[in-house]
């Protein structure tokens, strides 16, 4: 089976700290996926990356940037933490960037910045 | 982009009785649709798709039509079960590569025993 892990399952921080969330995959996949979730709002993507050392904005990248130093990690990297950016954010990663590759996501770690 | 619409927001429903889940997407060229079940304190999980090339499919309780000409798709729940009880989200995705799918704001979907 396909295992996504996140670092953290809740995380408390405060605003102006530089905050990193971890996430592993351990299939070999390519594509590695933020996402972050928020009621009412649904899954909404923050960044992509379909290669190590390679990453794509997704809809939501302000006030984020990633790193994918190895092929099975992907970090997300809050430079100064906000209060708006309290959140559950999921992980996902998929074999290649085919279309229909199925995202296999992590179980979240939710975020509060007090 | 896509944008992606997802109705009802909440949906509860007797066991034993169907739920339907309508989905509406935006961008004629997307061809791929999924289905993901979110169970309380887990990530999203896949439980169905479909092609743009597919009118139909099944798979066991569940099953999703798509209806190219109205851009919409619909995921079905037959003989509900307590553990059906999650939050559903539905994306699409088009010939762009990356394989980046716009989500739905997702459908909390309430089994009463």
């Amino acid at each position: 089976d396909v295992k996504v892990t996140q670092s953290s399952r809740y995380l408390v921080k405060r605003t102006g700290e530089k905050v990193f969330l971890e996430c592993v995959q351990d299939m070999d996949h390519e594509n590695m996926f933020w996402y972050r979730q928020d009621p009412g709002l649904g899954l909404r993507l923050i960044y992509f990356s379909y290669d190590v050392k390679m990453k794509e904005k997704g809809d939501i990248p302000e006030g984020y940037s990633v790193s994918r130093e190895k092929k099975e990690r992907f970090s997300l990297i809050l430079e100064s933490a906000s209060t708006n950016q309290t959140s559950m954010y999921l992980c996902a990663s998929s074999r290649t960037g085919g279309t229909t590759d199925t995202q296999y996501f992590g179980p979240g770690t939710r975020l509060t910045v007090l | 982009g896509e944008n992606v619409e997802q109705h009802p927001s909440t949906l509860s429903v007797q066991e034993g009785d169907s739920a339907v889940i309508k989905c509406t997407y935006s961008d004629s060229a997307s061809n791929y649709f999924p289905w993901y079940k979110q169970e309380l304190g887990k990530g999203p999980q896949l439980i169905i798709d479909i092609r743009s090339n597919v009118g139909e499919k099944k798979d066991q309780r569940i099953a999703v039509t798509l209806n190219k000409t109205a851009k919409h798709f619909s995921l079905h729940i037959t003989e509900t079960q307590p553990e059906d009880s999650a939050v559903y989200f539905c994306a699409a995705s088009g010939p762009y590569g990356n394989n980046r799918l716009a989500f739905g704001k997702g459908n909390q979907v309430v089994v009463i025993p």
